[in-house]
């Protein structure tokens, strides 16, 4: 069964620009989640999808962060405009509903300049 | 707002020695915790999922054990060897973050030949 895909696995871009990073989660698994990671702490989540709706955006900051997940698959989150303090791993996760188990991706390392 | 912490951050050990680290969460309202190695350039690697007081799971030399009523779990690991250098994360769910896990800012372990 093939895991969580993210990509891409690294990104460094310039301030001010926009980045984007996708997510394909485990087949059948309902519930998806972006977490970030900034150094020295631990994920924290950003946003967590039923199916393709947005049921915890309480943290994500949504004056340059957006997400989506279309027809409840896969999902892309979006930093624009990137600011230097959004170096960081991001992390997609998901889980069936209800479920206690879930699967992380690899995540993708951003680098803002 | 939910606190989970870990302590030691770090740990440097020798080859066969073995080793824990503590994980301490809200002890009202408990509904599961969960273990986590994450590798570095790999995807999160879930360990255990804990959700009885008291507790007990192995998996090879790795065993945890849980205390809902004060709010901690133990990880331990037995005669550690250098493939187990990681950073070791514990996330709570329960409470108002039902649905989420909450995170501890991990522990570096790393094993030294």
């Amino acid at each position: 069964e093939a895991g969580v895909v993210q990509s891409p696995r690294y990104k460094i871009i310039e301030k001010k620009q926009p980045v984007a990073f996708w997510c394909n989660p485990i087949s059948g698994h309902n519930t998806l989640y972006w977490y970030r990671q900034n150094l020295g702490q631990g994920p924290e989540l950003l946003i967590r999808y039923e199916n393709e709706e947005a049921v915890d955006d309480s943290q994500l900051p949504k004056d340059r962060f957006s997400a989506e997940r279309l027809k409840g698959v896969d999902s892309t989150l979006k930093i624009q405009p990137a600011e230097l303090g959004d170096s960081a791993v991001y992390l997609c996760a998901s889980s069936q509903q209800g479920g206690d188990g879930y699967t992380f991706g690899s995540g993708t390392r951003l680098t803002v300049v | 707002i939910l606190n989970v912490e870990q302590s030691p951050q770090s740990l440097h050990v020798q080859e066969g020695d073995s080793t824990n680290f503590t994980c301490s969460f809200p002890s009202s309202n408990f509904y599961a915790l969960h273990w986590y190695r994450w590798e570095t350039a790999k995807s999160p690697e879930a360990l255990f999922v804990m959700t009885l007081n008291g507790d007990e799971k192995k998996k090879g030399r790795i065993s945890a054990t849980l205390n809902t009523k004060e709010g901690y779990s133990y990880l331990y690991i037995k005669g550690s060897q250098p493939e187990d250098s990681a950073t070791y994360l514990c996330a709570f769910s329960g409470g108002t973050s039902y649905g989420k896990l909450t995170f501890g800012q991990g522990t570096i372990l790393t094993v030294h030949p």
